[in-house]
């Protein structure tokens, strides 16, 4: 089963707008981590927070945490077309063993 | 990359035949894993290696093996393949078990 999950499953947007994605979970964790990837390709990581951080900013992203309602979100600010890919979500356990991952949300930035 | 390379990149086989996905990295990190990708359930964790021949099972380990003999390589193996193991499957690596992760490019497995 899932750990985490993602909504909205697919996001169509026009270049310029904000990007909003949020992902839920069941467990405690130790962090959450972000990922994209793009069509055919390997996945490649955007951001990690902690179980102990609120928020967090790298660049064009913006992550939240809110450990007592289990739930991140990732935020794309003025998404580019280059931003078109899927975002997913995955949770660090605490035993510190493994990553579990959600199903993704579909971005797609139309120019 | 991070380094990393799958191979091979794309493989047809039939019901039955044995399989064997090789995940090479450069870098002597310790931990690897091998996840498997479809459609409606993002990634999901075969088997991850913590050192030379340590190894653990993860989700959906069924029907799979892998071994570690050493640190550059991660070997993942489909005993007897069969077409609910067709897929794209991706090997990862970490510094620490619950960093960052880097992914390799994939393999597409067809079994038919």
């Amino acid at each position: 089963s899932q750990q985490g999950e993602e909504d909205p499953q697919a996001l169509s947007i026009q270049e310029g707008e904000n990007a909003t994605m949020n992902c839920s979970y069941k467990t405690s964790i130790n962090n959450l981590q972000w990922y994209r990837q793009n069509s055919g390709r390997g996945l490649v990581h955007l951001i990690l927070i902690r179980s102990n951080e609120r928020e967090k900013h790298s660049g064009r992203l913006r992550v939240t945490l809110d450990t007592s309602k289990k739930s991140s979100s990732l935020l794309i600010t003025a998404s580019r077309a280059a931003d078109t890919a899927s975002y997913f979500c995955a949770t660090a356990n605490n035993a510190g063993n493994m990553l579990t991952f959600g199903g993704g949300t579909r971005l797609m930035v139309k120019p | 990359d991070a380094g990393i390379t799958q191979s091979p990149r794309h493989k047809v086989t039939e019901t039955g035949t044995p399989v064997t996905l090789r995940c090479h990295q450069t870098e002597n990190h310790r931990y690897m894993y091998w996840y498997r990708q479809d459609p409606g359930h993002g990634l999901r964790l075969i088997h991850y290696s913590y050192g030379v021949k340590d190894t653990d099972k993860g989700e959906v380990s069924d029907g799979y093996s892998v071994s570690r003999s050493k640190t550059e390589d991660f070997l993942l193996t489909l005993e007897s393949a069969t077409s609910s193991q067709t897929s794209v499957y991706f090997c990862a690596i970490s510094v620490g078990n619950t960093d960052t992760q880097y992914f390799g490019p994939g393999t597409r497995l067809t079994v038919l």
